[in-house]
């Protein structure tokens, strides 16, 4: 069976600073790792995604995550964090029937 | 384009009042369709899934149905509104092709 777990229900940065959201996952087969972003009474946005390839993804935002098989993981990561970047985030792994299994989610705060 | 609309953005209803919440897709066809739930600090927690009309699994016994009368239609409903129904409901969908899911804004309800 998938499972998801994210560690830190809450992280602090500063501005300018480098952003790092923890996510650790259980796959029995081959992993779809995702992560989504959701800002106050909305919905959530897909941030980046990898299936296959290249274990290093880029996505939306500036943000990107490392797949790392041999860890487990799959870390979101900025270099730099803006004020805007503050909202919640989720780490999610595809279940063998295709639906997604998602972490309790990170909160990001951004401190000017 | 494929797009998500759920209505209403924001619902205020009464203890034992019913319910119903409607979710639609645009620009796909036969999608997997979900209700998510985020209550205050509990995560998303998955509520129903469809994988075609007609076709609903439940995943947390409670006080809500959904029915998936057409294709891309998914409606949540409830005959009597509990105090413990509140919080942000959100639609998803996702085909197989594109492996993630893409949530609607969400409808916050507050039951009083």
């Amino acid at each position: 069976a998938q499972s998801v777990t994210q560690l830190g229900s809450h992280v602090s940065v500063s501005e300018g600073a480098l952003v790092l959201l923890r996510c650790n996952y259980s796959s029995s087969v081959p992993p779809y790792l995702f992560w989504y972003v959701q800002y106050p009474n909305q919905g959530l946005q897909l941030l980046l995604k990898y299936t296959t390839g290249a274990t290093l993804v880029k996505g939306i935002n500036g943000f990107e995550a490392e797949f790392k098989k041999s860890e487990t993981s799959f870390h979101l990561t900025k270099p730099s964090a803006h004020m805007s970047d503050a909202a919640e985030y989720f780490c999610a792994v595809r279940s063998n029937t295709g639906n997604l299994i998602f972490g309790k989610g990170t909160k990001l705060s951004v401190k000017p | 384009s494929q797009t998500i609309h759920q209505w209403p953005a924001t619902l205020v209803q009464p203890v034992g009042s019913p319910l119903s919440l409607e979710c639609t897709v645009e620009g796909t066809s036969n999608p997997n369709l979900y209700w998510y739930r985020q209550a205050a600090g509990r995560g998303l927690q998955l509520l129903f899934y469809s994988v075609g009309i007609g076709q609903i699994s439940s995943e947390v016994p409670q006080n809500l149905s959904a029915s998936r009368p057409q294709d891309r239609q998914f409606i949540l409903s409830s005959k009597k509104l509990l105090l413990s129904d509140s919080g942000f409901y959100l639609c998803a969908w996702h085909t197989g092709a594109n492996y993630g899911y893409t949530f609607g804004s969400g409808t916050r309800l507050t039951v009083v």
